[in-house]
């Protein structure tokens, strides 16, 4: 049960676009679209932004996306506010019927 | 509005056991599945446990296996976390999360609604 691979940071102008990948194995990310990412800001509780790889939740802006390859998914957030700073997460469901965690990507707005 | 209000954190020495709690409201629990998340401080999220709506089949990560035991009681819309055995390392904020109402087909992966977490510390 490895962590799944982020960037540790990243960093944007406001309303340029930046991408955050998020690499598996073929226990995880490879095996299945159940991809989901996650913002969360200091001392607050995650939130839900992507689920299966690329579908929004109801609320969440459509400046937010998602995708997948392979054994990578990627987040991708256009046109970026300076709300948008923050950690963000991706989780993949494994082969072990267990859920595993990136280990985070701290976002700056520049 | 849903709800997940976590308590029972708290400090306990090394080898010490700690309970604790997930109340829920706002939604129909027996239809829900509910998950533990952890993070230790300036760390990331650790997924831990996961209980399914009817208490039939629990899920652990290998770091706690073996020492912490999820349970619920749907009549008290409530989940558990009985931790024993606790080590250093487990010093975290713990979350519980509803398992997402977003699905494809049967299978909802995701987690769509989380409590503010309690935190458990771990020293003697």
């Amino acid at each position: 049960q490895s962590a799944l691979t982020q960037p540790a940071s990243v960093s944007g102008s406001p309303g340029q676009s930046i991408t955050i990948s998020c690499t598996g194995t073929s226990s995880d990310v490879g095996s299945y679209n159940y991809v989901s990412w996650y913002q969360q800001h200091p001392g607050k509780a995650p939130k839900l932004m992507i689920y299966d790889v690329s579908n929004r939740p109801s609320g969440v802006s459509n400046r937010f996306s998602g995708s997948k390859s392979g054994k990578t998914a990627s987040l991708t957030i256009s046109g970026l506010q300076a709300e948008d700073e923050a950690d963000y997460y991706c989780s993949s469901y494994t082969t072990s019927s267990t859920w595993v965690f990136g280990g985070g990507t701290k976002l700056t707005v520049l | 509005q849903v709800q997940l209000v976590e308590s029972g954190g708290g400090l306990v020495q090394p080898g010490g056991s700690l309970r604790l709690s997930c109340a829920t409201s706002g939604f129909t629990f027996i239809d829900y599945g509910i998950h533990w998340v952890r993070q230790a401080p300036g760390k990331g999220l650790e997924w831990v446990a996961f209980i399914r709506n009817d208490g039939s089949n629990k899920y652990y990560a290998d770091s706690v296996k073996g020492r912490f035991t999820i349970s619920r009681d749907n009549s008290e819309n409530t989940v558990y976390l009985q931790m024993n055995s606790l080590r250093p390392e487990d010093t975290a904020v713990y979350y519980c999360a509803r398992r997402s109402a977003y699905c494809t087909g049967n299978s909802c992966n995701s987690f769509d609604s989380w409590g503010q977490g309690t935190l458990v510390t771990v020293s003697s």
